[in-house]
Formats: structure tokens, C-alpha cells, sequence
């Protein structure tokens, strides 16, 4: 099956600096990634649309300007998250749809990594 | 948005079947219906994906009534490690919405030795 691969799997970072978070589809490509944050005990909450070449779209209530998502390939796409402070511990999950299978079979299912956890002290 | 609704929690022993139920009164004609598996500090694993009647593969079978309101994922003799929190999505991939990205609050399954 299809594979998305993140990195970190984890990272400890002091309040105020920046931590970049890749997910990367090793098999496939994938023209829209998903990134999704997930605290303790709670379900996955989107965060944010990434599309190859373009900007990425936010649900509401996300700050673009803290969370900088960049798509620059079809097999890439990075989150950093800006002047991070404890508020923003919590599990960062990316996901991808194959491309070409969704065109295909008009169905699809998100192909999840690993997941990141951020932890700021 | 076609909200889902599901039981917070359920258990189960081993070698039992488990049945998941989960509730989408609001769901489009276009919308699929997709069950994930969570486990702790990993990412959702596809389980099923349906649109009508009965779809079955190795891990699952989900079953969906005529008027597709409702859902319900089967597990087929569990085992322990299918302890994990199981969760439903709608949508449809077709308009490359996100509705079918739309997480609920899932279903904690433990099964129990």
C-alpha cells in the first residue's frame, strides 16, 4: 500500500523557536496533503489544506501565520510551526491521497503518517 | 457538514464479534462512508470503505441500510490488538471537499482477554 512517511517522529524545542515537520508520500503522488493536530484524548482536527504550487488552505480558527505550511513537490510538504509555545504540544498528523487513484476510481482513502510530537517547554 | 455519530466506547473479549455503529442522518448522495483505526501515538490506518449494502474485505465488513443514515463496521473475531479507536467518515471525493475529512469523536474499542 501506499505510503506517507514523517519526520520528526518526535521533537522537544524551547518556547519561542521554530520546528519544521515534513510528510512525504514515498510511493505516490500526492497534488493535496492534509495536516491534522490531534491532543490527548481528543480526535483529529484539520488544520489545513496543502496544494502543490499553490497556498495552502486553513480551516478557521488556524493561524496561517504560525503555522507555515509549504507544498513545493508532489511528494512534499512541510509544516513549521512559528515562535512555538507550550499551547502548541500535541500530535501532528499528515496525510495524502493518491492523485491518480482518486481521478480513477472516483473514491479514495487518506493515507496517514506516522504522526509528530511536538513538545515545547 | 455530514455529521457522524458514534458510541464513545465499547468492549469486547476476545474472539468475540464487534459491531461499531455510527449515525450520519445528513449524509449526500455522493457521500462514501470510511472507517479508520487509531492506535495510540500513530497515525489512522484505512479499515473499509462503502457506499451501499455490504462491502467485505480481509480485516472488515461494513454494512450500509438502504437509506445509508447509518453505518455499521463489523470485526470478525477480535484479538487484542484490535484495541484502538475506530472512526467513521463521510464524504465525497469527488468535489475534493473536506467533509470527508472530518474527524468524530470516534469509538474506543478495548477488548478484553
Amino acid at each position: 500500500g501506499a505510503v506517507v512517511s514523517q519526520h520528526p517522529s518526535w521533537v522537544i524545542c524551547k518556547s519561542g523557536t521554530s520546528v519544521k515537520i515534513e510528510c512525504r508520500s514515498l510511493d505516490f503522488q500526492a497534488t493535496t496533503m492534509f495536516w491534522y493536530r490531534q491532543f490527548p484524548k481528543q480526535s483529529l482536527m484539520l488544520m489545513a489544506t496543502s496544494n502543490e504550487g499553490s497556498k495552502a488552505t486553513y480551516e478557521q480558527g488556524v493561524e496561517k501565520d504560525k503555522f507555515l505550511i509549504n507544498h513545493a513537490s508532489l511528494t512534499l510538504s512541510t509544516l513549521t510551526v512559528t515562535s512555538a509555545h507550550p499551547e502548541d504540544s500535541s500530535f501532528y498528523i499528515c496525510s495524502a491521497r493518491d492523485h491518480l487513484l482518486t481521478l480513477s476510481q472516483n473514491t479514495g482513502e487518506l493515507f496517514f503518517g506516522e504522526g509528530s510530537r511536538l513538545t515545547v517547554l | 457538514l455530514a455529521k457522524t455519530t458514534q458510541p464513545i466506547s465499547m468492549d469486547s473479549y476476545e474472539g468475540q464479534e464487534v459491531n461499531i455503529t455510527c449515525s450520519h442522518n445528513n449524509i449526500a448522495t455522493n457521500d462514501y462512508i470510511t472507517w479508520y483505526q487509531q492506535f495510540p501515538s500513530q497515525g489512522p490506518r484505512f479499515i473499509i470503505q462503502g457506499y451501499k449494502t455490504k462491502v467485505t474485505n480481509e480485516v472488515a465488513s461494513l454494512f450500509i441500510p438502504a437509506d445509508r443514515k447509518s453505518s455499521t463496521l463489523s470485526l470478525p473475531r477480535v484479538s487484542l490488538s484490535d484495541t484502538a479507536v475506530y472512526y467513521c467518515l463521510v464524504g465525497d471525493w469527488s468535489s475534493g471537499s473536506a467533509r470527508q475529512l472530518t474527524f468524530g469523536s470516534g469509538t474506543q474499542l478495548t477488548v478484553l482477554p
